[in-house]
């Protein structure tokens, strides 16, 4: 089982549609969590991070589910500027070990 | 301030060159990783500092890599004998320290494409 997967998507969305990606992990002693975002042939950059059970930032909420091994992200009222690729990071290991998935792209249209 | 930079930005070598990659952490920032994304893919993690020394390289492909990291500063990336396989957008980030959680900021990257 890989240590992150993810939907690749693309997810296709209209501008203001609301979309959820979901993520699940194999490392149960992960205990913090980001989201990052990596727009085409860029560096990524963090969107969101996650302690506890979840978190909110404006349009964006992360959930995590501890027994399942799942985490996901919402985005309310999309725009053109949210298309990019969603990376799911579980910090691994004693230290800040990123592992990133591969993961989902997301395209809003007019 | 200043983010993580890295150069070259791009670099073009032909098969079986050695290649060296050079990256520049934040300022104060006392962890540095390594990661390589291959055309459509995830990141892969190569190799962590914490200062100067390296408790994970565990993630570098053969021996052919290598890293080294000066003091707080610095650090370079070096890969000998380069195959077609090693190309790749190869990515350097920091972190205030290694501590679990600390947000890695990433530098844009060098593109490199072996011949």
């Amino acid at each position: 089982r890989k240590e992150v997967e993810q939907d690749p998507g693309p997810f296709n969305v209209p501008e203001g549609a609301t979309v959820a990606f979901n993520c699940t992990y194999s490392n149960s002693a992960s205990q913090s969590f980001f989201w990052y975002r990596q727009d085409c042939r860029k560096e990524p950059k963090l969107l969101m991070s996650v302690y506890s059970s979840g978190n909110e930032d404006g349009r964006f909420t992360a959930q995590l589910n501890r027994a399942s091994q799942y985490i996901s992200l919402l985005i309310r009222d999309s725009k053109l500027s949210d298309s990019a690729t969603y990376l799911c990071v579980p910090v691994s290991g004693g230290y800040n070990k990123l592992i990133f998935g591969a993961g989902t792209r997301l395209a809003v249209h007019p | 301030g200043a983010g993580v930079s890295q150069s070259p930005s791009n670099k073009v070598t032909e098969k079986g060159k050695d290649v060296e990659l050079r990256c520049d952490p934040i300022s104060g920032h006392t962890a540095l990783y390594w990661y390589r994304q291959r055309l459509g893919q995830g990141l892969e993690f190569l190799i962590y500092f914490q200062g100067n020394s390296a408790p994970d390289k565990s993630g570098l492909p053969s021996d052919r890599f290598s890293a080294e990291r000066t003091g707080e500063s610095v650090s370079t990336l070096t890969i000998q004998r380069t195959q077609q396989e090693d190309s790749a957008v190869y990515l350097c980030a920091s972190s205030l320290s290694g501590r679990a959680g600390n947000e890695q900021f990433f530098g844009p990257g060098t593109r490199l494409t072996v011949l």
